[in-house]
């Protein structure tokens, strides 16, 4: 089983509609949750953190944790051209020598269609 | 405040050359992460530098092998270039163990080997 898992997608979503990303992880020690956005070609960027079970909202994004079922998924409201782009799901992971690293998922490739 | 800077940006080698990338973190920031990403994937881990020495390292062989100067800076070294080396080299710089506020990663190297 992958640390970290997402759909790879591609995720297609009408411009203004909601764009629903998911992830799920095996680490059940996990406390650190982070969605990146990366556009092609480039590194990616920090978009949102979340480290307590529910919501937690930042302008048009939403992210959602539920460490009970291991899952953390994020949510773009009037999604928009800009938005097209690969998110990425990142999760701290303990490692066999009981340190921390920051894992990631693939990916989901998002296009938002005019 | 300059942000975490790599190069070179593009380098192009050959099968069986070394290559050294280099990282300066985000100022402030004292301790460097690299990951590999290979197209279409997600960031591995590779190892992660601080207080000038290796405090953790991914599934990575020892062809891949780092250095943090005093002032924080890093280099990856690779070894023995293999075709599937080609991929983007990302640094991410964090302050100690705070890296659980999220990395800030450089724009990256893109490595193809020939």
């Amino acid at each position: 089983q992958k640390e970290v898992e997402q759909n790879s997608g591609p995720l297609s979503v009408p411009e203004g509609a909601i764009a629903s990303l998911n992830c799920t992880y095996s680490d059940r020690g996990s406390q650190s949750f982070f969605w990146y956005r990366q556009y092609s070609g480039k590194s990616p960027e920090l978009i949102m953190s979340i480290y307590s079970n529910g919501d937690k909202e930042d302008g048009r994004f939403t992210a959602q944790l539920n460490k009970a079922s291991q899952y953390v998924s994020l949510l773009i409201r009037d999604s928009q051209p800009s938005d097209s782009a690969t998110y990425l799901c990142a999760v701290n992971c303990w490692t066999n020598f009981g340190n921390e690293k920051l894992t990631f998922g693939t990916g989901t490739r998002l296009t938002i269609i005019p | 405040d300059a942000g975490v800077t790599q190069s070179p940006t593009h380098l192009i080698k050959t099968r069986g050359q070394q290559v050294t990338l280099r990282c300066s973190p985000k100022s402030g920031h004292d301790t460097v992460s690299w990951y590999q990403q290979a197209l279409g994937q997600g960031p591995q881990f590779i190892f992660q530098y601080y207080e000038e020495e290796e405090r953790q390292r991914g599934n990575f062989p020892d062809r891949f092998s780092g250095h943090q100067f005093p002032n924080y800076s890093s280099e990856l070294n690779v070894n023995a270039l293999l075709l599937g080396d080609s991929a983007l080299y990302l640094c991410a710089s964090s302050l100690g163990d705070r890296w659980n506020y999220g990395y800030t990663f450089g724009s990256g190297t893109r490595l193809t080997v020939v």
